[in-house]
């Protein structure tokens, strides 16, 4: 079975404060692993996926298969990146965490 | 390019009372999801389409909602009856299943309240 976790339903930093939003899944098989990303009154939209290995907005995320985890990280939180974040897993389907707020203080 | 479109952005009826949901992919888009969700929780899915064919509709609650999609393209979820829990904002996306990037893009919601 497919499962995603993301264990805080809020995270609160400051500004230029380190960020660690945390994921871990359940997949037998090799997955897919993303992170979308919805800002206030906008659509959920994709910020990035593991198997570009890149960075977005500062944001990156790598693949611990050990671990079963894929973390979304930022050394220095923007207030603009306040938002709701959401890990999701590709096996079968498509299938998402229950998210994490993520607020930044200014 | 408008994106995946759904229609309407919100509805609101009683209960007992059918409604209906639309959604348009994004052209040559041949994956089509359903989402619910429900206030602060992830998306959940409902149903996924691969072309035509429902591969994927076991989360469905088949004894009120219904969803087709007729000639692989646009689709309609249904409900009938609405129930009071079953106010939510309901999410369409879509992707391209192929070979390559495979993201899934989401349509802006249609905010259904049953009274």
């Amino acid at each position: 079975a497919q499962r995603v976790t993301q264990p805080e339903k809020l995270l609160s930093v400051f500004k230029g404060a380190p960020v660690e939003l945390k994921c871990n899944y359940s997949y037998s098989g090799s997955p897919e692993l993303f992170w979308y990303v919805q800002y206030s009154r906008q659509r959920l939209q994709l910020l990035l996926r593991h198997i570009s290995r890149e960075s977005i907005k500062g944001f990156t995320a790598d693949l611990n298969k050990g671990e079963t985890s894929f973390h979304l990280k930022k050394p220095f939180a923007q207030e603009e990146d306040s938002a709701m974040y959401y890990c999701a897993l590709r096996g079968a389907a498509l299938i998402f965490g229950t998210g994490t707020r993520l607020q930044v203080f200014p | 390019e408008a994106g995946v479109v759904q229609s309407p952005r919100y509805k609101i009826i009683e209960k007992k009372q059918p409604v209906a949901f639309w959604c348009n992919p994004i052209s040559g888009h041949n994956t089509l999801y359903w989402y619910r969700q429900n206030l602060g929780q992830g998306p959940e899915l409902l149903i996924r389409y691969e072309n035509e064919e429902a591969v994927d509709d076991s989360q469905l609650p088949k004894d009120r909602f219904s969803a087709e999609r007729l000639k692989g393209v646009d689709s309609t979820l249904k409900i009938q009856p609405a129930e009071l829990g079953d106010s939510a904002v309901y999410l369409c996306a879509s992707s391209f299943s192929g070979t390559g990037l495979t993201e899934a893009f989401f349509g802006q919601g249609t905010r259904l309240t049953v009274v």
